[in-house]
């Protein structure tokens, strides 16, 4: 299975500031996927990141919040623009390898 | 609306016990079904399931899929504390987005 480097694993941040969480794997991959998980909750995607191509971002979620880059099929990152404390979750990238979804260790983000 | 409910939602037992945790899933365009154990961030991948009726297996865990009635089961043989963990029931829908439901959270006493 792919190995994947997340990113960082926690950090605390003030409101209305931003954090670029990283997610590096040791293949290529086509799909890159960015999930958030809020305290006590299940898996939520946000959206679906392709090399070459603009992110698909899931309902609930957009482009101007979570910005998402992904310069080549190996590296991606998520920016948490202008965070409230309602940011703070688990943020999790996972790659599919062989139609399974395999994810990074996670970054816990704490909003102050 | 693709939805996947688990239960309980909760579940406490004690070492040697043995445990059924049951997933149900609404999908449009069903491919595959996946469970996770998640102990602290990451979660990691225990089965993935396709067809209906076959047993994946391994060690003291093991899953089945119902694509008639639409849900899967997880079971724990022989519980030990290091399966104390929450469970992601997980189905992959047509565009191979993840749609997880809420876990089920084990804890094994001992």
């Amino acid at each position: 299975s792919a190995v994947i480097s997340q990113k960082p694993s926690r950090d605390i941040c003030q409101r209305g500031t931003s954090l670029t969480i990283q997610c590096q794997v040791d293949s290529q991959v086509t799909m890159m996927f960015w999930y958030r998980q809020q305290p006590g909750q299940s898996l939520t995607l946000i959206a679906t990141a392709n090399q070459g191509s603009e992110a698909t971002y899931e309902s609930g979620f957009v482009i101007d919040k979570f910005p998402i880059s992904r310069p080549n099929l190996t590296f991606s990152t998520l920016t948490v623009s202008n965070m409230s404390p309602e940011d703070s979750s688990i943020y999790l990238c996972s790659v599919a390898d062989k139609n399974i979804q395999y994810f990074g260790a996670g970054t816990r983000l704490s909003v102050l | 609306e693709d939805k996947v409910v688990q239960s309980p939602l909760s579940l406490v037992v004690h070492e040697g016990d043995t445990v059924t945790l049951n997933c149900s899933y609404e999908v449009t365009n069903f491919r595959s079904l996946l469970w996770y154990k998640q102990e602290k961030k990451a979660p990691t991948f225990l089965f993935m399931l396709t067809s209906s009726g076959i047993e994946k297996k391994s060690g003291r865990l093991s899953s089945i899929l119902d694509k008639k009635e639409l849900f899967s089961i997880l079971n724990i043989t022989a519980t030990q504390t290091g399966d104390s963990a929450i469970y992601l029931c997980a189905v992959e829908g047509s565009q191979g987005n993840l749609i997880f439901g809420k876990g089920t959270k084990l804890s094994v006493k001992p």
